[in-house]
């Protein structure tokens, strides 16, 4: 099946420095990625959509510019979380969609998760 | 947003029984996926049903979708040890944007 891959899958910073994550499809191509965090026993919490040469889409209360995405290629995205405080320590997950099923597919493949842990 | 229901919130039952989990949904949606995820790790995709089908499987996994009741249970039969995780439905709209359930951990005893 598809494969997603995320890195880093741990990372832990200081306060005030800023996190890159990294998101790939490694055998399909996914104009279309999207960014979660979840926090512990909780659901996945959509944070915005991530499309291919062009800005992304941010979900109602997600700062836009604290968590900086780019979509460069279509087999890359990444999510940087700038200016990290602890309450943005969670596990962010990517995923990417494979629509290459045909239409009424849309299949998502998740990444394996980042824990982010600001001190 | 949050838009699905599920439950229970916890299941625990002993190896070899089935279990069954349900999820509720709001809005219209194209199809609906079920995702597996053990503590601490990504999502794994189990299946996908499409609004027009009704019931679907895959190996120890049954699925069943009432669009009428907006509505979908997944079932695993002769559940192992190893089916020990959190299991969430998604649904995908006209947005095609997933939108997860609060999710069911499962936990199966050997």
């Amino acid at each position: 099946g598809a494969v997603v891959s995320q890195h880093p899958s741990r990372v832990i910073c200081k306060s005030g420095t800023s996190v890159k994550i990294e998101c790939r499809s490694l055998d399909f191509q996914a104009t279309t990625m999207f960014w979660y965090r979840q926090f512990p026993k909780q659901s996945l919490m959509l944070m915005a959509t991530s499309n291919e040469g062009s800005k992304a889409t941010y979900e109602q209360g997600v700062e836009k510019d604290k968590f900086l995405i780019n979509h460069a290629s279509l087999t890359l995205s990444t999510l940087t979380v700038t200016s990290a405080h602890p309450e943005d320590s969670s596990f962010y997950i990517c995923s990417a969609r494979d629509t290459s099923g045909g239409a009424g597919t849309d299949t998502q493949y998740f990444g394996p998760g980042t824990r982010l842990t600001v001190l | 947003s949050q838009q699905g229901e599920e439950d229970p919130q916890a299941l625990s039952i002993q190896e070899g029984e089935n279990a069954t989990m349900n999820c509720s949904y709001k809005t219209s949606i194209n199809n609906l996926q079920w995702y597996r995820q053990n503590s601490g790790r990504g999502l794994v995709h189990l299946i996908l049903i499409r609004s027009n089908e009704r019931e679907k499987h895959s190996g120890r996994l049954r699925v069943t979708l009432d669009t009428s009741k907006k509505s979908s249970s997944l079932l695993i039969t002769a559940s192992r040890a190893a089916d020990t995780a959190s299991y969430f439905c998604a649904t995908s709209g006209s947005a095609r944007q997933l939108t997860f359930g609060s999710g069911t951990q499962l936990t199966v005893l050997p």
